[in-house]
């Protein structure tokens, strides 16, 4: 079945890059999304990107997908505090609009003054 | 802006009641979703629904589990005996089927005793 990996943790200080990374095991999976949890809120996404794509970017977030490896990576440019949240990476197969979504552990970005 | 509402924000249940969990759905929404996350899990898919049936449910949505839109704008998850293991954050999403996005509420903690 569908698998998606993502590390837990990730600390920055303010100002810098943030790299959350993400790994995904069905070559079928046509979307790629990042989706941002605040505390006691619901799932927002962010962006998302084709599997025929390689990048994609939109204002202070770059996304990039490397599909032979099936990695995905989210680059937030000039981290700001308000960008700490669970950061999640989720896929589906067909569209996103009917189809069901697998989503990886989250990866928690605290980002440090 | 539109969003997808759900009630109760924390429900707390005895082992072995029966709970409904409720979500409003954006009114013009044609596909309705329902995913969970234990605490420190991964955000998990439950079941799709289109149509008023269901299009397509995960191994954990057993015969404890159903959902029902009793009217045109409120989606609801049943769950028939608790367990406590059960015991999750639970997610409604809906969209329209022609965009890439699921927009998710902010869901119903469920705490099993």
């Amino acid at each position: 079945g569908e698998d998606v990996e993502q590390s837990l943790f990730l600390s920055v200080r303010e100002g810098d890059s943030s790299v959350i990374n993400c790994t995904y095991t069905d070559s079928s999976s046509t979307y790629l999304y990042w989706y941002k949890q605040e505390p006691g809120a619901g799932l927002q996404l962010l962006t998302y990107i084709f599997s025929n794509m390689d990048m994609k970017q939109d204002q202070r977030l770059t996304v990039l997908l490397n599909k032979k490896d099936k990695h995905l990576s989210l680059r937030i440019a000039d981290t700001q505090t308000g960008d700490s949240a669970i950061y999640f990476c989720a896929e589906s197969g067909v569209t996103g609009g009917g189809n069901k979504l697998t989503f990886g552990t989250g990866t928690q970005l605290k980002v440090e003054l | 802006e539109p969003e997808v509402t759900q009630t109760p924000s924390h429900q707390v249940t005895q082992m072995g009641q029966e709970v409904i969990l409720r979500c409003v759905p954006i009114s013009n929404h044609l596909y309705f979703y329902w995913y969970r996350q234990i605490l420190g899990q991964k955000v998990e898919f439950l079941v799709s629904f289109y149509n008023n049936e269901i299009s397509e449910k995960s191994e954990i949505f057993d015969d404890q589990f159903s959902v029902e839109r009793p009217d045109g704008s409120n989606f609801t998850l049943k769950i028939r005996s608790t367990k406590l293991e059960d015991s999750a954050m639970y997610f409604c999403a809906s969209s329209d089927g022609t965009e890439y996005e699921q927009y998710f509420g902010p869901g119903t903690r469920l705490t099993v005793t």
